[in-house]
């Protein structure tokens, strides 16, 4: 069982929806992470939470908004998307050490289609 | 910018044979290095993390540090099909969020 759990694995939604994709890590990190990534490219970083502090990738929609209820949980919402919105979306965690490594720790993803 | 190049690939080897991966930098002050492996419509997994200059080997996995000329590498000794996969290279500077490289698409073919 992977230690960030993702829900849900899959998700069609029209462009007036309003739906939430959720992750939860249980390794006591203290940062969280949202990246989307569409096919043959890397992922890339959308919303990054550390220390009570939301970092937005200024390139991201606000049609994507990210919730933090707590420190293990990094929600995103998602309201009036495009269809080239559809992507795999990732959610990791990290311990958040700037001084040596800051391994990700991926869940399963959430695919996300957009009619 | 901070830049993270791998070239696309496909990269095909003989099953049994050594894969060899590649990575560039462009930042000097990467501290931190990793290699994911992602198998298509799943997430990444790490594979191998590196720090200090030379070779680190894990099973059948070498990576490889330059940080003087800006590279590393990863290595996969008797290549299986269940290898085939898009391995990501990821660098960490000064920031605590590493950079993704686009990813090398690995075929071992049987």
């Amino acid at each position: 069982d992977t230690e960030v759990t993702q829900t849900p694995k899959h998700l069609v939604m029209g462009m007036t929806n309003k739906k939430s994709l959720k992750c939860e890590q249980h390794m006591g990190h203290r940062a969280m992470y949202w990246y989307k990534q569409k096919a043959k490219k890397p992922p890339e970083l959308m919303f990054v939470y550390s220390y009570e502090k939301l970092s937005i990738n200024e390139s991201v929609p606000s049609r994507f908004s990210p919730e933090c209820p707590n420190s293990s949980l990094l929600n995103l919402h998602l309201h009036a998307l495009q269809p080239e919105d559809s992507a795999l979306y990732l959610c990791a965690s990290s311990q958040d050490r700037v001084a040596g490594a800051n391994v990700l720790t991926f869940g399963a993803g959430s695919r996300l289609t957009v009619l | 910018q901070k830049e993270v190049e791998q070239n696309s690939g496909p990269l095909s080897v003989p099953e049994g044979a050594i894969a060899s991966l590649n990575c560039t930098y462009s930042d000097r002050g990467s501290q931190s290095f990793f290699w994911y492996r992602q198998y298509s419509g799943k997430s990444p997994e790490l594979i191998m993390s590196i720090y200090s200059n030379g070779d680190k080997e894990d099973g059948r996995f070498t990576a490889q540090l330059n940080k003087a000329s800006q590279y590393v590498s990863l290595l996969i000794r008797d290549s299986q099909p269940s290898d085939s996969a898009t391995y990501l290279c990821a660098v960490k500077g000064g920031s605590y969020i590493p950079t993704f490289g686009r990813g090398t698409s690995l075929i071992v073919h049987p």
